[in-house]
């Protein structure tokens, strides 16, 4: 089974530039969707956007303007920048695989905690 | 947007009895040309990430038990869980992929009475 990992900074300041990676755990990264999803705390889940291996995204619009992703098929990682953040991009950042699409998101990394504060 | 509305935000339930969870859409995710509705449940325990219960509104995914169960289609959606278990104490989330950008319902929390 693929185990997907996040990786980024912790804590950041308000206005920089969130960097994030999820290493993916084998060579299944060719031929799939891989999604950005975040949760600020005790709330609910919110579709960053997606990568397909080859490198073409589909973002969420309500993000879009800030939003970058890439994929690294040969390290076998996708990341996410996210510019100018404020105290709202603070979240749980997970990374989750897609087949298609438009699909379910199966399997989900553990995610990372992204504060935000100056 | 698909926006996605879940009821009741929490809900308490004895162990061995009924959970049901609804979950209402914007619009219809029921792509008449294959006649599947694009609905996905997930079910989210603390300091854990979600893991994917149900896709296609009713089909169960691999190793999930069969006290799970979902029903629906167009708008209207349930989550029902017989038989209510310890270890199902969680916040169940639904998910359309009808189309981009993909959505997510508000959460129900169930607890134990």
């Amino acid at each position: 089974q693929v185990q997907l990992q996040e990786s980024g900074p912790g804590l950041m300041k308000p206005s920089e530039t969130l960097s994030l990676i999820c290493s993916v755990s084998d060579d299944s990264i060719s031929g799939y969707y891989w999604s950005w999803i975040r949760q600020p705390a005790g709330k609910g889940l919110e579709w960053i956007g997606h990568i397909y291996s080859s490198g073409s995204t589909n973002y969420n619009p309500s993000l879009k303007s800030r939003v970058t992703m890439s994929v690294d098929t040969s390290k076998k990682e996708f990341s996410l920048k996210l510019s100018s953040v404020t105290a709202a991009d603070s979240a749980v950042y997970y990374c989750a695989r897609s087949t298609t699409v438009i699909s379910w998101f199966d399997p989900w990394g553990q995610g990372t905690l992204v504060t935000v504060s100056s | 947007d698909i926006v996605m509305t879940q009821s009741p935000d929490s809900l308490a339930v004895s162990l061995g009895e009924r959970a049901t969870i609804n979950c209402k859409s914007s619009q219809s995710v029921l792509y008449n040309s294959n006649n599947k509705n694009y609905l996905a449940w997930y079910q989210q325990k603390p300091g854990q990430p979600p893991k994917l219960l149900i896709y296609w509104a009713s089909i169960r995914e691999s190793g999930v038990p069969d006290r799970f169960s979902g029903s629906g289609s167009g708008t209207d959606f349930t989550l029902t869980i017989t038989s209510l278990q310890a270890e199902d104490v969680a916040v169940y989330y639904c998910q359309q992929y009808y189309r981009t950008p993909l959505t997510f319902g508000g959460g129900t929390k169930v607890e134990i009475k």
